[in-house]
């Protein structure tokens, strides 16, 4: 399972992160993704860091704020959000899938909301 | 980027009566491999999005026979047999060949 923490509210232009942590399947073999849920919108993809975690991949809505990272030694996924904005608002999910996506695993979502 | 369009976007469906969503994508999904890195998904209200089909016609674990999923190179169906109530939510399709992975606009189902 995943399990993930972090979020709520925060200010415009401050900085939160997320975390997930995995069990119960061989975390350093599979890809980690984010995706987010904005308000009445649908489902967009955040970040991804690869199976190896050599590579790292992004959104243009978040490149050069967010940055994706794990912590293989305690089955560790994080995403690092910086200068967040109002439209960052959103429901955001960790999930793992191996290559040919016969695995998928999404976490129960935590809420971030940009106000002042 | 890769564009997914899913019609229709919204789906009234009668419980036991057959239901199909479209998906058509910008350009080919076909991996070297020869699979399709086409995903169908269901996000059911209050819950984490749940993985139906893969690769384009590959049922996943545990769900149940009446779904099931058709692909060419860039035009993929998702069929359930007979509708359930249990079905209802906004079905995604989405591309997993390249980055940024894109997703459809999301199709509604709803119980008549």
């Amino acid at each position: 399972q995943l399990m993930g923490s972090g979020g709520g509210v925060v200010q415009p232009g401050t900085s939160v992160r997320l975390s997930c942590v995995g069990s119960q399947f061989p975390f350093r073999s599979y890809a980690m993704h984010w995706v987010r849920q904005a308000p009445a919108r649908g489902l967009q993809w955040v970040a991804s860091i690869s199976s190896d975690r050599n590579t790292k991949s992004y959104a243009d809505s978040v490149k050069g704020r967010f940055t994706i990272s794990t912590d293989n030694s305690n089955n560790s996924l994080y995403l690092h959000m910086n200068s967040l904005r109002p439209d960052d608002t959103a429901i955001y999910y960790c999930e793992t899938t191996s290559f040919y996506r016969d695995f998928d695993l999404w976490g129960q979502g935590g809420l971030v909301t940009v106000s002042s | 980027d890769i564009m997914l369009t899913q019609s229709p976007l919204s789906l009234p469906v009668t419980p036991g009566e057959p239901a199909s969503i479209s998906c058509r994508s910008s350009q080919s999904l076909l991996h070297r491999s020869g699979y399709k890195f086409l995903d169908w998904y269901l996000h059911r209200p209050g819950q984490s999005p749940q993985l139906l089909i893969y690769l384009g016609s590959h049922r996943a674990s545990g769900v149940p026979d009446r779904f099931s999923g058709s692909a060419s190179d860039t035009d993929f169906a998702l069929v359930i047999s007979r509708v359930e109530a249990e079905d209802v939510g906004v079905y995604y399709c989405m591309q997993g060949l390249e980055t940024p992975i894109t997703f459809g606009q999301g199709t509604r189902l709803e119980i008549q």
